[in-house]
């Protein structure tokens, strides 16, 4: 069972380049999220969709732009990456009372 | 708004010692309450959750009940294992939990167990 997969795990850009990060979950699950982990700061929200076709801003949008053009799968893009945006990524599905997390991609942006 | 509160770390005990973090919320109406892990170089899992006033979650030896009056949602464990050294994270859902499409994080409490 795959779940929540997350590619590419690891990534290094230089400031001004873009890259997109791919979230695919096998589940049906109609919600999925974005999140950046930071030392001290726990999980903050960037973007989540509640269904093919939705996307919405949350907590800390600025900066990332993403796309839920299939039901199973959520990008996110960051178009101008600046060192501010070196982060743990995780994507996560949802179903009433559970998040499903995927393993994190970890994004240096030097 | 909404927020949780965690104690900080790092957390270092010895095996079989007895576990508290603590977790304190602000929260209007009702939210569900939840702990998730996380292992090194994993993704988080949910630990366990309570979802009203005074509900107590458990799985894997650990628990936490849900107050209100002291809106608080700690986490225990009698007798730890090194096996259980992760990151701990405590969580409230916004609205009814069956409907909310957001959860808000604490900042995470490490845990380091030693043999």
């Amino acid at each position: 069972n795959a779940g929540v997969t997350q590619t590419p795990k690891f990534r290094v850009l230089k400031t001004g380049q873009s890259m997109t990060l791919l979230c695919a979950q096998d589940m049906n699950h109609e919600y999925m999220y974005w999140y950046r982990q930071d030392p001290g700061m726990g999980l903050r929200l960037i973007h989540y969709s509640v269904g093919e076709g939705t996307t919405a801003k949350g907590e800390v949008p600025d900066g990332y732009n993403v796309s839920r053009l299939k039901k199973q799968n959520f990008l996110l893009g960051l178009e101008s990456a600046a060192p501010s945006q070196t982060s743990v990524y995780f994507c996560a599905s949802k179903i009433p009372g559970e998040l499903f997390f995927g393993e994190g991609s970890r994004l240096t942006v030097l | 708004g909404n927020s949780v509160t965690q104690m900080e770390g790092p957390v270092t005990l010895s095996e079989e010692a007895f576990l508290t973090i603590n977790c304190t919320y602000t929260a209007t109406g009702y939210p569900s309450l939840f702990w998730y892990v996380q292992y090194p170089g994993e993704g988080l899992q949910l630990l366990l959750k309570a979802t009203k006033a005074d509900d107590k979650g458990s799985n894997k030896g650990f628990e936490a009940t849900y107050r209100k009056e002291t809106t608080s949602f700690h986490l225990e464990k009698g007798s730890v294992q090194v096996s259980d050294s992760a990151v701990y994270f405590c969580a409230l859902s916004e609205g009814m939990m069956d409907s909310s499409y957001k959860l808000i994080f604490g900042s995470g409490t490490r845990l380091l167990v030693r043999p």
